[in-house]
């Protein structure tokens, strides 16, 4: 267990369906991420929340659109998605200082199939 | 652009020693940091290098040289357990994570 919680683990999905990815953090971090990760490929930075405040957004088609109501949680909702979008969704957080390292805690993430 | 690049997949004995090499070409550098991720499992911090020279951590040690664009983590007395990917990832200018597409290391009793 990272402190990071996502659900669901699994999901499956036809294209026409609208669902959601959920993510908690339990670590009082202040900054909260999601990424994509396909197999063989790096992993994508999708969305970046800082203090609950969007702060990235990489050309991230307009079917995935987050959602931070507050520091420790964060969404993903999915609709009319495609088969290329079947990947592993990652949700990380971290505490974002003036200095050092930005480490990222990231959770288990949620195996995504879209038919 | 951007270029992070780990080989793709190793083979490893157990009780032996292996190197990942991770060679990156960035818009600058503000650290390098190697993550382990076993199959299924979320990603975890293994090391952050952003000064030359070799940082050792038990049985994990990583080594950065800004100079050459290149750093290395080495697994001493491994263990099946240290089946897993290895993800490089490198904090250019803008703070912006670049990642590697991973190394998975295969260990062989």
């Amino acid at each position: 267990e990272t402190g990071v919680t996502q659900t669901p683990r699994h999901l499956v999905m036809g294209m026409t369906n609208k669902k959601s990815l959920k993510c908690e953090q339990h670590l009082g971090h202040n900054a909260m991420y999601w990424y994509k990760q396909s197999a063989k490929k790096p992993l994508e930075l999708m969305f970046v929340y800082s203090l609950e405040e969007r702060v990235e957004n990489n050309s991230v088609p307009s079917r995935f659109s987050p959602e931070c109501p507050n520091s420790s949680h964060l969404f993903l909702h999915l609709h009319t998605l495609q088969p290329e979008d079947s990947a592993l969704y990652l949700c990380a957080s971290s505490q974002v200082r003036d200095s050092g390292a930005n480490v990222l805690t990231f959770g288990a993430g949620s195996r995504l199939t879209v038919l | 652009g951007q270029n992070i690049d780990q080989p793709t997949e190793m083979t490893a004995t157990e009780g032996a020693i292996v190197q990942i090499n991770c060679t990156y070409q960035t818009s600058g550098f503000n650290g390098l940091f190697w993550y382990q991720q076993h199959a299924g499992e979320a990603p975890t911090f293994l090391s952050y290098n952003v000064l030359d020279g070799l940082e050792e951590k038990g049985r994990f040690s990583s080594f950065l040289s800004r100079s050459k664009g290149y750093s290395y983590l080495l697994l001493k007395e491994l263990q099946m357990k240290d089946s897993a990917s290895y993800l490089c990832a490198v904090m250019d200018s803008n703070y912006q994570l670049i990642w590697g597409a991973g190394t998975k290391l295969i260990i062989k009793p």
